[in-house]
């Protein structure tokens, strides 16, 4: 089994629908990522959590919110959509005692906002 | 603020041959840590390979090297023997040593897409 999953996989969806991507990892891992992935710009970091009661922005958080429910979830949520966040949406995760830091990602959610 | 800077949106390579993909970086600290990540077509991100900026041996995985040259922060990815399976995009990434707050956040380039010819 994946020890970090996402769902959905794909989703479309029309300007001004809620939506949530979740993220579940097995890892044990204290730290968990949201990043977007757009065409020509890479990955940037939407949220990022440290742990349960720890919750950050990272550079385009700007109509998303994030929620830790557990150590092991953490779920993405846009509001309203709009087309411009379409794109490939990653959650990854990290262990706060690896000094490397090295961070697992997820299988990736397509979201297409009509 | 770090930077990651990949200059060649695309590369291609003949099978069997060698590429080797550019990144260069800005950053004021002594100590990092650099990776390369591949992105085949199933979207999956998997580490190709990791550098310890303190380590001067430059990392190695398999067909994979790294030519990292600190003083010109600089950090590319050679391919040897390239094969099918390596076409995929390619993302050079940053993290600070210091884990703490927003400063162990991994910092990615744009990425560069690979392509390998039969």
């Amino acid at each position: 089994d994946a020890d970090v999953t996402q769902t959905p996989r794909n989703r479309i969806t029309k300007t001004g629908k809620r939506i949530m991507l979740e993220c579940s990892q097995t890892k044990g891992h204290d730290r968990m990522y949201w990043y977007r992935q757009d065409p020509g710009l890479g990955l940037r970091l939407i949220y990022y959590s440290f742990d349960v009661k720890d919750i950050n922005k990272g550079e385009i958080s700007d109509g998303y919110s994030v929620s830790r429910q557990a150590q092991a979830k953490f779920s993405l949520s846009l509001e309203s959509a709009i087309p411009n966040q379409t794109a490939l949406y990653f959650c990854a995760t990290s262990e706060l005692r690896d000094y490397r830091n090295e961070q697992f990602f997820g299988p990736g959610t397509r979201l297409t906002v009509l | 603020a770090q930077t990651v800077t990949q200059s060649q949106p695309e590369m291609s390579v003949q099978e069997a041959e060698t590429v080797t993909l550019s990144c260069t970086y800005d950053t004021s600290e002594s100590d990092y840590y650099l990776f390369w990540y591949k992105q085949p077509p199933s979207r999956q991100m998997i580490l190709v390979i990791r550098q310890e900026a303190y380590k001067q041996q430059n990392a190695t995985e398999n067909r994979f090297s790294v030519n990292f040259q600190k003083a010109a922060k600089s950090f590319s990815l050679k391919i040897s023997d390239s094969q099918l399976g390596d076409a995929a995009m390619y993302f050079c990434a940053y993290r600070s040593v210091n884990y703490g707050g927003s400063q162990g956040n991994l910092i990615f380039g744009k990425g560069t897409k690979l392509s390998v010819k039969p």
